[in-house]
Formats: structure tokens, sequence, C-alpha cells
């Protein structure tokens, strides 16, 4: 049982690069979530979906667009890349409800370096 | 929106001294408080949960504490131990029966155990 799975781990691009960050979960779980991570600023939700089907924005979306693909898989892509966006990303998944509690499981990061 | 405070940012505590970091939230909706552990380099770990329908959870070392009416829940660690060392981070989030919930962080504390 993997989990949440991020790929790749470490990448490195250069100014107006794009690429997608790719997420996959095993856990039968509804909704799914992409974190980004700075020193000192904590979790910051940039995309998420609540369930297979539907995406919305999060706290700081800009620059990034999303794609969830099937129930398992939510991908996040950087169309043209920014220094701004040099940051450590986080994929999460998890089925919470008031009748349901799948806590939020989290991948193991990408660790993005934009130069 | 939900906007959750943390405090403090850094905690130094000698082993076996006990730790405490307290969260404010402002939305009176939420009602599920999860707190997640995260080491160097590694991913959130959910390490305790509680929801608003009970004031108190503890699990071994760990407690959660939650005041409802003054809208703020703290995290408790008895005898520490060097392997606590790390930044916690608290989250609420407003849980419904057809909705799934999105959790809104703190901004961290960093936890130094020292020997």
């Amino acid at each position: 049982n993997a989990g949440v799975t991020q790929t790749p781990k470490f990448q490195v691009l250069k100014t107006g690069q794009s690429m997608t960050l790719q997420c996959a979960q095993d856990m039968n779980h509804n909704s799914m979530y992409w974190y980004r991570q700075d020193p000192g600023m904590g979790l910051r939700l940039i995309y998420y979906s609540a369930s297979e089907g539907t995406t919305d924005k999060g706290e700081v979306p800009n620059g990034y667009n999303v794609s969830r693909l099937n129930k398992r898989e939510f991908s996040l892509r950087l169309e043209s890349a920014a220094p701004s966006q040099t940051s450590v990303y986080f994929c999460a998944s998890s089925d919470l409800r008031v009748t349901s509690n799948q806590p939020q499981h989290f991948g193991d990061g990408t660790r993005l370096s934009i130069l | 929106g939900e906007n959750v405070e943390q405090h403090p940012s850094t905690l130094s505590v000698q082993e076996g001294d006990s730790a405490v970091i307290k969260c404010t939230y402002s939305d009176s909706a939420s009602n599920y408080f999860p707190w997640y552990k995260q080491e160097l380099g590694k991913r959130p770990q959910l390490i305790i949960d509680i929801r608003s329908n009970v004031g108190e959870k503890k699990d071994q070392r760990i407690a959660v504490t939650l005041n409802k009416t003054a809208k703020h829940f703290s995290l408790h660690i008895t005898e520490t131990q060097p392997e606590d060392s790390a930044v916690y981070f608290c989250a609420a989030s407003a849980l419904t029966t057809d909705s799934w919930g999105k959790l809104q962080f703190g901004a961290g504390t960093q936890v130094v155990v020292t020997p």
C-alpha cells in the first residue's frame, strides 16, 4: 500500500519552461490537494479537487493549472515556470466528511528549483 | 474564510519537560482539528485529530484539547524526547455530510528538544 505517490522527487527548471507534477493515490479517496511549502510560510493550498470531475482554486493558484485525470490521479502543471515558484510541492488525499474519517495523507513531496 | 493562527513559532524544551502549542481559529463552523508533525525533509504526518463533539483526546504522550467557545485548541506533548524535534502544524476544517473538507493550516511551530 503506497499511499500517495509523487513524481518526480526533484526537478530543476529554467525560467519559462513548463512541467507537470504527477500525483497518484491508492486509498480510494475522493478528495485530492496540491500544496506548496516555502520556508516560514507553512502549507499553502494551490488547488484542490473535492471529488472526481471537480477542481477549485485554493489560496495561491496563480501560475498553475490542475487536472483530475481520474479518481486516483491529480496533476499540477506549471505552464511558464518563474523563480518565485521554487518550492517544495506536496500532494495529499483524503475522504473527510462528518460521516467519513479518512484523514489527509501527504506524498513525499517534489523539490522544484527554477533558475 | 477560515484563518488559523499558531503560537509559538519556535519552542525549545529540555528533554523530559512538556511542550504546549496553541492555535486559534476564526470560523465557528469548523469542527475538525488535526495536528501534523513534519520532520526535516519529510512529509507532514498526522499525529492526532479531534472533532468538535469532544473536548480532549489523548494518545500516549500526546493530547489535544479544544475550547469551542474561545475557538482555540492546543497540542500537549509530555515527557518530551529528542525524536519529538520537528515542525508541528495545526489545521481546521468545517466538515459537512455533503462536502469533502479542505484544511486551513497554521504557520507551524518548530520544536527543539535538547538532551
